[in-house]
């Protein structure tokens, strides 16, 4: 099952206002991923990180690889309605576990115009 | 490019059936996994193929099978469904250390 603990599980925030979620594992990752999905596609990627204390960037996203590296956060400055959807994040073992992501249980995002 | 191409997007199957959904990878990507997603579960790991290679596994029983060709398409097979077997199946391509997942095929096992 899921090892990945991410929260929180909804947000329901006004249109400006910035967001922060995070993941907490009970394992070591040597890549953290953040994904968004919208309703009936499948996940996108948003950002891909790959050292520990890593901060990375991406318009109005940016992500950090915690330095234990059991932790990831991602924050969206300045949310706008398009930001609304399903955010996962994603950890890779890395060495022999070829493909085999563990995913957070999602945090859904709300944003009111 | 184009992006990870899964087929088809929807179907419905009855109890017993058996279903065979296909995904075309990212030109270039060898490496393709097969994830089945569900409300309750959420998003978890089925199996992945490099190079016509079966190199993981995840905990789903045998009723669910893959195989990739040489050209890295791969499909996936469900024998004997079940109503637990419904769900969002995506399959996703890797390069580097990212997976880019495609838009999913929705089962409905009725």
């Amino acid at each position: 099952g899921q090892q990945l603990n991410q929260s929180p599980q909804s947000m329901f925030i006004q249109e400006g206002e910035d967001v922060s979620m995070n993941c907490t594992s009970s394992s070591i990752f040597n890549t953290w991923l953040w994904y968004k999905q919208d309703p009936g596609e499948g996940p996108v990627l948003l950002i891909a990180l790959y050292k520990a204390g890593e901060l990375t960037s991406n318009g109005r996203l940016t992500a950090q690889f915690g330095i234990t590296r059991k932790d990831s956060f991602l924050n969206i400055s300045a949310s706008i309605p398009s930001d609304v959807g399903i955010y996962f994040c994603a950890g890779d073992a890395g060495g022999t576990s070829y493909g085999k992501l563990t995913f957070g249980q999602g945090t859904i995002l709300t944003v009111h115009p | 490019k184009a992006g990870v191409t899964q087929t088809p997007r929807y179907l419905i199957k009855t109890r017993g059936q058996q279903v065979t959904l296909s995904c075309s990878p990212i030109s270039g990507h060898r490496s393709v996994s097969w994830y089945q997603q569900t409300p309750g579960q959420g998003l978890q790991f089925l199996f992945e193929y490099f190079s016509e290679t079966q190199r993981n596994k995840g905990n789903f029983p045998g009723r669910f099978s893959g195989r990739q060709f040489s050209n890295s398409r791969s499909e996936m097979n469900v024998s004997t469904l079940e109503l637990g077997d419904s769900a969002l199946y995506l399959c996703a391509s890797k390069d580097q250390g990212e997976l880019f997942f495609g838009e999913g095929s929705r089962l409905t096992v009725l």
